[in-house]
């Protein structure tokens, strides 16, 4: 039983390329949520996705961040035009989606670093 | 302002002693995480509370409601549990998001 997938796990860009991060949950859940750690800071919420639905995206910044969970494949977290500042590690999470507090089962992460 | 605050920061231990960490918030939540960040990164799920007390091994999570404080407590310290702790709550007005607190170095010595 494969826990939560995350690839690559490490992505080095130039400024201004886009980066792609994707997320496979755990199986039988439906409910990712991604997390951004900047350099020697606490995790923080960026958006909460359902199958083929955002669900809550008020952690994201306004400008050139995209987050996406199809009907099939993996959730992606798309960063466009990438700068200095988005040099983090960003993690992403599954649950089943009971509907009540549940565990979230994180994966290892990606470091993206921009150049 | 929702808040999760954690102590302490740093935490260093000899081998054998008992640790508690300690993380408080500051309005009603549904539920509480504890998170364990290894050197290399990844993050495990450690406990999930929302009232009383859990036990796992040598670790015990606990959680009053009222006083909104959790602790951690790790009893029989050993060099491997050296890692980040990290507190997380789901606010009872904020859906599934989870706020974090800043974590809890704790480095155990042989």
């Amino acid at each position: 039983n494969a826990g939560v997938m995350q690839n690559p796990r490490h992505l080095v860009r130039r400024r201004g390329q886009e980066a792609r991060l994707r997320c496979s949950p755990m199986k039988g859940h439906s409910h990712v949520y991604w997390y951004r750690q900047l350099p020697e800071e606490g995790l923080k919420f960026m958006v909460y996705l359902q199958k083929e639905n955002i669900i809550d995206e008020s952690g994201m910044p306004k400008e050139r961040f995209s987050a996406e969970f199809p009907k099939e494949g993996p959730s992606i977290l798309r960063i466009q035009q990438v700068v200095r500042g988005d040099s983090a590690a960003y993690f992403c999470a599954s649950s089943f989606g009971t509907g009540g507090p549940e565990t979230q089962y994180f994966g290892p992460g990606t470091r993206l670093l921009v150049l | 302002k929702n808040e999760v605050e954690q102590s302490p920061q740093n935490l260093t231990a000899q081998e054998g002693e008992f640790i508690t960490i300690n993380c408080s918030y500051s309005v009603g939540i549904s539920a509480l995480h504890w998170l364990q960040q290894h050197p290399g990164g990844g993050i495990v799920s450690l406990f999930m509370l929302s009232s009383g007390k859990k036990k796992h091994g040598r670790l015990i999570a606990t959680i009053n409601i009222q006083e909104k404080h959790s602790s951690l407590h790790i009893t029989a310290s050993h060099p491997r549990d050296s890692a980040v702790y990290i507190c997380a709550v789901k606010w009872e007005t904020s859906g599934s998001r989870l706020t974090f607190g800043e974590g809890t170095q704790l480095t155990v010595n042989p």
